[in-house]
Order: C-alpha cells, then sequence, then structure tokens
C-alpha cells in the first residue's frame, strides 16, 4: 500500500466551480500535512499546510483535516483557468526513524474557461 | 531573491559521465533536502542534512549518489557513472528547522537528461 494515495486525474470543473482534491494516508501518527501545486515543468510551490483536524482557510483555498480517517482535502472555490495544475498532497511522517515528507503522485487539475 | 536556488536549471550528459548539482537553500534555513521527481510522480525523498550533518539517506539512493553540505550552508549532489535510468528532475527543499511541521520550499529544480 502507498503511504500517501491520490486520484491521478485528471479532475475537469468550469471556471467559476469549487475544485475538490482528496488524499488518503497510511500513518495514523502524522502530524503535518501540506498541498503543493506544481505547474507543468516547474517545481512544487508550498499553497498550504494544515496540522489540526477541521478547516483551515487561505483565500480561495481551504483544507480539511480528518485524522480518524486518515484523510486530507483541497478545495478551491472560484477556480480560475490559472490554477490548472498538478496538486502534490504531502505527509510529514516517521519512517526510519525521522521525520520527512511522503508525497502522493499528485491529482491533475484542468479548469475549463 | 531570498528563496532555495539552483544551478545548474537544465544538464544533459552521457552515460557513464560524472554530474554534480549545487542548491542554496534559504539563508536562515538550517535543514535542506534532496528529492528527485519522474514524470507523473510526486517528489522522492533521496536526503537530507540538519546544518552540515547528513542525517538521512534513502535506501533507494545507490552508492553512485553522494551529497555534501561542507559549512552548513549551500549542498552538491553528485552522480558518478550516470545511467539512463538517473533523468529525471533533481529538486531542493530547505525548511527552517523550528517549525515541528517540517514546511519545506523547493527550488526550480535541476532537470538531467542522460543519453
Amino acid at each position: 500500500q502507498k503511504e500517501v494515495e491520490q486520484n491521478s486525474g485528471p479532475l475537469s470543473v468550469p471556471e467559476g466551480a469549487i475544485a475538490s482534491l482528496n488524499c488518503t494516508y497510511s500513518d495514523r501518527g502524522s502530524q503535518s500535512f501540506f498541498w503543493y501545486r506544481q505547474y507543468s515543468g516547474k517545481s512544487p510551490e508550498l499553497i498550504m499546510f494544515i496540522y489540526s483536524n477541521g478547516d483551515k482557510e487561505d483565500g480561495r483555498f481551504t483544507a480539511q483535516l480528518n485524522k480518524a480517517s486518515q484523510y486530507v482535502s483541497l478545495l478551491i472555490r472560484d477556480s480560475q483557468p490559472s490554477d490548472s495544475a498538478t496538486y502534490l498532497c504531502a505527509v510529514n511522517m516517521e519512517m526510519d526513524s525521522s521525520y520527512k515528507l511522503i508525497f502522493g503522485s499528485g491529482t491533475r487539475l484542468l479548469v475549463r474557461p | 531573491d531570498t528563496g532555495v536556488s539552483q544551478d545548474p536549471r537544465h544538464k544533459i550528459t552521457k552515460r557513464g559521465q560524472n554530474v554534480t548539482f549545487r542548491c542554496d537553500p534559504i539563508s536562515e534555513h538550517n535543514r535542506l533536502y534532496w528529492y528527485r521527481q519522474t514524470l507523473g510522480q510526486g517528489p522522492e525523498f533521496l536526503t537530507y542534512f540538519q546544518n552540515e550533518a547528513q542525517l538521512e539517506k534513502s535506501r533507494l539512493l545507490s552508492d553512485r549518489f553522494s551529497a555534501e553540505r561542507p559549512k552548513g550552508s549551500f549542498s552538491t549532489l553528485e552522480i558518478q557513472r550516470t545511467e539512463q535510468g538517473d533523468s529525471a528532475m533533481y529538486l531542493c527543499a530547505s525548511s527552517s528547522g523550528v517549525s515541528p511541521y517540517n514546511e519545506q520550499f523547493f527550488g526550480p529544480g535541476t532537470r538531467l537528461t542522460v543519453l
């Protein structure tokens, strides 16, 4: 079983809609969770992190965390064509006696004008 | 520019050659990470430094790979006797080590093509 799982997509939404991106993780002890955006050919850019159960909002982005279900999501409100990118979920996991970020394979988001 | 920088941005080499990449982290960050990313995958952890000490090295990393951070500032990643399977984006990230949440900031990456 992969440690961090994401649907590869593409997830296609019309401009102005809400895009919902989901991620599950295997390690119940994980404490912090990150969403990165990656445009094609570019490096990942940190857009949000969350460590408490519930919602965390930052502008058009809302991260949601449910540790009991081992589930993290990212909502993008009022989606814009410029939001079209791959969204990577990363989990700070203890592996081999230290904490490191474990990434999912990413979900590709397409926002249709 | 106070972000993470990497050099070179692109490297094309022939199989069997050695290559070296450089990473300059955000100046106040004491933690530095190297990742490798191939098409359609998320970044894969390679190694990690806290100051000048290399604290972790992935079991996936062969002996052909070596990394240094001699003065706790910039880091280099060397790949000896490159193979076509080494073709990937090599990413460097840094974090402050003060926050317990380990948010990491990435550089622009070095894209390696091995012919």
